[in-house]
């Protein structure tokens, strides 16, 4: 069955430093999201994108962040300039044809930041 | 008030027992409903989608929407030890936009 992919699964960085959490989308679906959770949270919404733009975004997805699809396949969510706070697991989803709204996920990237 | 809210937990229930999870949202233009398992260290994974009112099920699963009320609720019959997961409420105003998640409620079967 297909599947999203995310990497790295850990990544461990200094405040201040870029991170690049990559994802490849299940290869239908049209939809993808970036979601993040912090340990003992609830899942919160960062940003969707569709058709090569953002279509929607959380007070969360601030000028620190943004996203790309850069080949076509690959869907990337960037952090220019990390703070202790972003540490958090950060869940690539995509949607699939017909707009259901059904979420599959990847199994995430753990970011923390020390 | 929060957008999405679940029954708090943790709600522990026998093997072979019904779990009922609850959830009511605050958006009344929301169209979308979902039901995500999660394991410990794990992702959600989708358990169930409701669009209209009255009962969906998938095998053992349930689940229910009373628009009028805001009310979503899944049933687990027949619970079984590998149920044991934290289930999220999600909502959506479109088939796609943002879900909001509620803050899930941990389930326990007891063997």
């Amino acid at each position: 069955e297909p599947e999203v992919t995310q990497t790295p699964s850990h990544q461990v960085t200094q405040m201040g430093q870029e991170v690049i959490l990559r994802c490849v989308p299940i290869s239908n679906h049209l939809y993808f999201y970036w979601y993040r959770q912090i340990l003992g949270q609830k899942v919160e919404f960062l940003v969707s994108f569709y058709n090569n733009e953002i279509s929607e975004k959380s007070e969360i997805f601030d000028d620190q962040f943004s996203v790309e699809r850069p080949d076509g396949s690959n869907f990337t969510l960037k952090i220019r300039s990390t703070k202790l706070e972003d540490s958090a697991m950060y869940f690539c989803a995509s949607n699939r044809r017909g707009n259901t709204g059904e979420l599959f996920f990847g199994e995430g990237s753990r970011l923390t930041v020390l | 008030q929060k957008e999405v809210e679940q029954n708090s937990g943790p709600l522990s229930v026998p093997e072979g027992a019904i779990a009922s999870l609850n959830c009511t949202y605050s958006d009344r233009v929301s169209q979308s409903f979902f039901w995500y398992r999660q394991y410990s260290g794990k992702s959600p994974e989708l358990i169930m989608s409701i669009y209209s009112n009255g009962d969906k099920e998938d095998g053992r699963f349930t689940a229910q929407l009373n628009k009028a009320s805001q009310y979503v609720s899944l049933l687990i019959r027949d619970s079984q030890p590998s149920d044991s997961a934290t289930y999220l409420c999600a909502v959506s105003r479109t088939n796609a936009g943002k879900s909001t998640f509620g803050d899930g409620t941990t389930l326990t079967v007891k063997p």
